[in-house]
């Protein structure tokens, strides 16, 4: 069965790094889009990153560009989110998530656990 | 950015109950729309996508509709385990967005 397993997460002080990991199992990984989608504590859900199969294509919400790196390695099953220069509002769990397409239309069809990330001093 | 704007916010019903959430688009989004259930500590769960089909294993008391601007999940009679926090999220075209979430909650 498909899981995605996210970890990574941890206490960071403000302008740190942290580098979250998604291990994947259960499907062929290098067919799909994946992506990052993160949560404010009791708040709502917020699309980060997602990256196609391939690597070739990444798209970033203005909230994490020029911060988070969203990368993946076929060969490992991994997603990965590079996040720099931490601010207080990134704390969020961060979930992972496979995409799935046809007709052009998307969405999230299996979602990871969750890793928490708390940016404070 | 396309805003999806849900309502209501909260809503408080009772098992055997009928329910509908509405989710507005600010912008046409065609069918490219996706509802998602989470409950507490959990990982949202998938529920129906592209506005009207049901994703496999969801029950059928769940169905979507809607095209456009103007989408609704409705939930025809509620069960103990339906109360929960519902989403929809758009896939037109990025960033992708979330609505603020509809927290279902027993009467």
């Amino acid at each position: 069965q498909v899981q995605l397993v996210e970890s990574g997460g941890g206490l960071v002080k403000p302008g740190g790094s942290l580098r979250l990991s998604c291990a994947a199992s259960g499907f062929t990984f290098s067919d799909y889009y994946m992506s990052w989608i993160r949560q404010a504590p009791g708040k709502g859900l917020e699309w980060v990153s997602y990256i196609s199969s391939s690597g070739s294509t990444i798209y970033y919400a203005d909230s994490v560009k020029g911060r988070f790196t969203i990368s993946r390695d076929n060969a490992k099953n991994s997603l990965y989110l590079q996040m720099n220069s931490l601010r207080a509002e990134d704390t969020a769990v961060y979930y992972c998530a496979r995409i799935y397409c046809t007709n052009g239309v998307c969405w999230f069809d299996y979602w990871g656990q969750g890793t928490l990330v708390t940016v404070s001093s | 950015d396309i805003q999806m704007t849900q309502s209501p916010s909260s809503l408080s019903a009772s098992v055997g109950d009928r329910v509908t959430i509405t989710c507005r688009a600010s912008q046409s989004i065609s069918s490219y729309l996706n509802w998602y259930q989470q409950k507490p500590g959990k990982a949202p769960k998938l529920l129906i996508y592209a506005a009207s089909s049901l994703q496999s294993g969801v029950p059928s008391r769940f169905s979507g509709s809607g095209s456009g601007t103007d989408f609704t999940l409705t939930i025809s009679s509620l069960q103990p385990e339906d109360f929960a926090t519902y989403y929809c999220q758009q896939s037109y075209i990025t960033p992708w967005t979330f609505g603020q979430g509809t927290k279902l909650e027993i009467k």
